[in-house]
This record gives structure tokens, C-alpha cells and sequence, in this order.
């Protein structure tokens, strides 16, 4: 059964420094992995995702995710952090059955950036 | 807006109550899907729509719960005798499915935010 684990529930980093929110997955297959921002209030953001190609995948608002297959990870990161960053982040990999997608997710990780 | 609305954002009801949410998808999206996101946790997959015809339902779904979608276009969930354990954030998400498309891309709503006391 695919799976998906964020293993920080909180990252602190300090505005200007980079950050990395980490994530595991397991699947069945080739994976689809994607990233999520949920402010609050709000529904949940679409950053990028990974399909196929080039192992490193540029998103939204400066994010990029690297993907390693021999360690199962899809870390999120940027090269500098803003405070507007500061929400709340879920790691997702396709489930794909009966010829559709449903997303699953992991616990997600609050990220506090800090001025 | 064009993006996927859900309505109310907000329901507080009493253990016991039923209550309905409604979803509008994007409009020419026609897989609709419900996820639930429980405090401190990742949302899970509630149930997924083709059209009108519902495809799949999760086990997380008791026989209290029950969505619709009778045009292909807006959805609801119904959730009877409410208990407090189905307090959570429900969200809706859409997507058009392409021929030929490696994925099709879910776009998440607002979410409607339940409360039961």
C-alpha cells in the first residue's frame, strides 16, 4: 500500500537561511509524489510535483523538491525563506486504481519562519 | 473566482444532528472527489466522483455518511447523527480527466470546517 511520512512535525528556520521539509514514500510502481501548502483558513495549494524527467522539480513561489529514488525521499526546499512561507506543508503520492487518481498524504510539517 | 467553492466554511451542530455541505467544482471538471482532515493529521480520501456516477467510497465512510452528485456538476455530503468524532475539516477537490494525460491535477476548495458538541 503506498504511504507517505513526514517525519518533522515542525521546521524552524530563520528568514534569508534555505529550508528543507523532508518526506518518505513508499509505492507500488513509479511514484507520483506532489507538495501541498495549506495557510490557514484556506485550502490546500498546489507547489509541484514529480512524474517523470529531471530528478529535481521546480514549483511555485521559488519551492523545488528533489527526487531520489534510492532513498525513497521527496524533500521540499528553498533556497531562501520568507516569512510568508510560514504554513503548513503535506508530502502526497498518487494512489492510482479503477483508472483514477486519489491522493495520499502525510501528517504535514508546520514550517515557522522565523525574521 | 473560478476555483472550486464550498459551502458553508463553517457548521457547528449539536451530537446527533444531521448536517449537509455543498461542493461546486471547477466548471468543466468532471471528477469530483472528498477528502476529511482531522486535527494535526494529512487529509484521507472520502470518496470520488466521475460525472454523476460515485466510483469509490472509503472505508472511512460509515453507512452515517452519503454524498451526491445528481448533474455531474455541484456535490454534497450529508453526514446523519452526527457524532464528535466526525468534527474535521472536509475538503472537495476536482479534476478534468484528459486522454493521454500522465495525471490530472486536483484542485483543493476552501473546505468546510465542522464542529459537533
Amino acid at each position: 500500500a503506498q504511504s507517505v511520512a513526514q517525519p518533522e512535525d515542525q521546521v524552524n528556520v530563520a528568514e534569508g537561511n534555505p529550508l528543507t521539509v523532508k518526506c518518505t514514500y513508499s509505492v507500488s510502481g513509479n511514484p507520483y509524489l506532489f507538495w501541498y501548502v495549506q495557510y490557514p483558513n484556506r485550502g490546500l495549494q498546489f507547489l509541484l510535483k514529480y512524474i517523470t524527467g529531471d530528478n529535481l522539480v521546480k514549483g511555485s513561489y521559488g519551492f523545488e523538491a528533489e527526487f531520489n529514488k534510492s532513498q525513497t525521499s521527496f524533500h521540499l526546499k528553498k533556497p531562501s525563506a520568507l516569512v510568508s512561507d510560514s504554513a503548513l506543508y503535506f508530502c502526497a503520492v498518487r494512489a492510482f486504481s479503477g483508472g483514477y487518481n486519489k491522493l495520499i498524504f502525510g501528517a504535514g510539517t508546520r514550517l515557522a519562519v522565523h525574521p | 473566482d473560478t476555483g472550486v467553492s464550498q459551502d458553508p466554511r463553517h457548521k457547528i451542530t449539536k451530537r446527533g444532528q444531521n448536517v449537509t455541505f455543498r461542493c461546486d467544482p471547477i466548471s468543466e471538471h468532471n471528477r469530483l472527489y472528498w477528502y476529511r482532515q482531522t486535527l494535526g493529521q494529512g487529509p484521507e480520501f472520502l470518496t470520488y466522483f466521475q460525472n454523476e456516477a460515485q466510483l469509490e467510497k472509503s472505508r472511512l465512510l460509515s453507512d452515517r455518511f452519503s454524498a451526491e452528485r445528481p448533474k455531474g456538476s455541484f456535490s454534497t455530503l450529508e453526514i446523519q447523527r452526527t457524532e464528535q468524532g466526525d468534527s474535521a475539516m472536509y475538503l472537495c477537490a476536482s479534476s478534468l480527466s484528459q486522454v493521454n494525460a500522465l495525471y490530472n491535477e486536483q484542485f483543493f476548495g476552501p473546505g468546510t470546517r465542522l464542529t459537533v458538541l
